[in-house]
């Protein structure tokens, strides 16, 4: 059965850098776009980009440029996310979600369980 | 970006109620429309996608329609397990945007 199980959750510093994961298992990791989701306490969700494994091609929502950087390691099955800069408006739970890719069911069929990520000096 | 503009931002229903939940875009995006329904400590899940069709495991109960810009999610018999936020996503241009949710509560 499809997985997507990301890493526990983060504690930084304003400033710094973190970077979280999202291992895929029960399908072909290279062949569905994998996109990352931005919840914030109290708020809606904010889709922040996705990339497609299989050749590393990567799309993001211009708010986040310079913010979120999205990776994908073929070898192990798992996308990250790394997040620069951080501060305070960084804190939030944070999402993958594979998108079905058979038009038109383009919806995200699969998510992780979400991390947490505090910036707190 | 493409607003989505849900109402009510929150209500009550008994069980048993039909319930319509409702997601306004601000420019065409054709059925590129999903749902998801969100409860606390767990990931959203897929209910509706292309505007009307049912995900994957989702109870017939659940439909949704879409009437120009204006689309539409229905619960038509409330059962205790729907209360939660539902967001509508469109995913006809980037950047995919979001609603900002329906949060539904039993009365």
């Amino acid at each position: 059965q499809v997985q997507l199980q990301q890493s526990g959750a983060e504690l930084v510093k304003p400033g710094s850098s973190v970077k979280i994961s999202c291992k895929a298992s029960g399908y072909t990791f290279t062949s569905y776009d994998m996109h990352w989701i931005k919840q914030q306490p109290g708020n809606g969700l904010e889709w922040i980009g996705w990339i497609y494994p299989g050749n590393g091609n990567t799309k993001y929502n211009q708010k986040f440029n310079g913010k979120a950087t999205l990776t994908a390691d073929k070898s192990s099955s798992t996308a990250y996310m790394q997040l620069s800069s951080l501060t305070s408006e960084d804190s939030a739970v944070y999402f993958c979600a594979r998108e079905a890719t058979v038009a038109p069911q383009y919806y995200f069929d699969y998510w992780g369980q979400g991390v947490m990520v505090t910036v707190s000096s | 970006d493409i607003q989505l503009t849900q109402s009510p931002s929150s209500m009550s229903a008994s069980l048993g109620d039909r319930v319509s939940l409702t997601c306004q875009s601000s420019q065409g995006i054709g059925n590129y429309l999903s749902w998801y329904q969100h409860k606390p400590g767990k990931p959203p899940k897929p209910m509706i996608y292309y505007a009307t069709n049912l995900a994957d495991g989702v109870p017939s109960r659940f439909s949704g329609s879409r009437s120009g810009s204006d689309y539409s999610l229905t619960i038509s018999s409330l059962e205790s397990e729907d209360t939660a936020i539902y967001y509508c996503l469109q995913y006809d241009e980037y950047p995919y945007t979001f609603g900002a949710g329906t949060k539904l509560e039993l009365k």
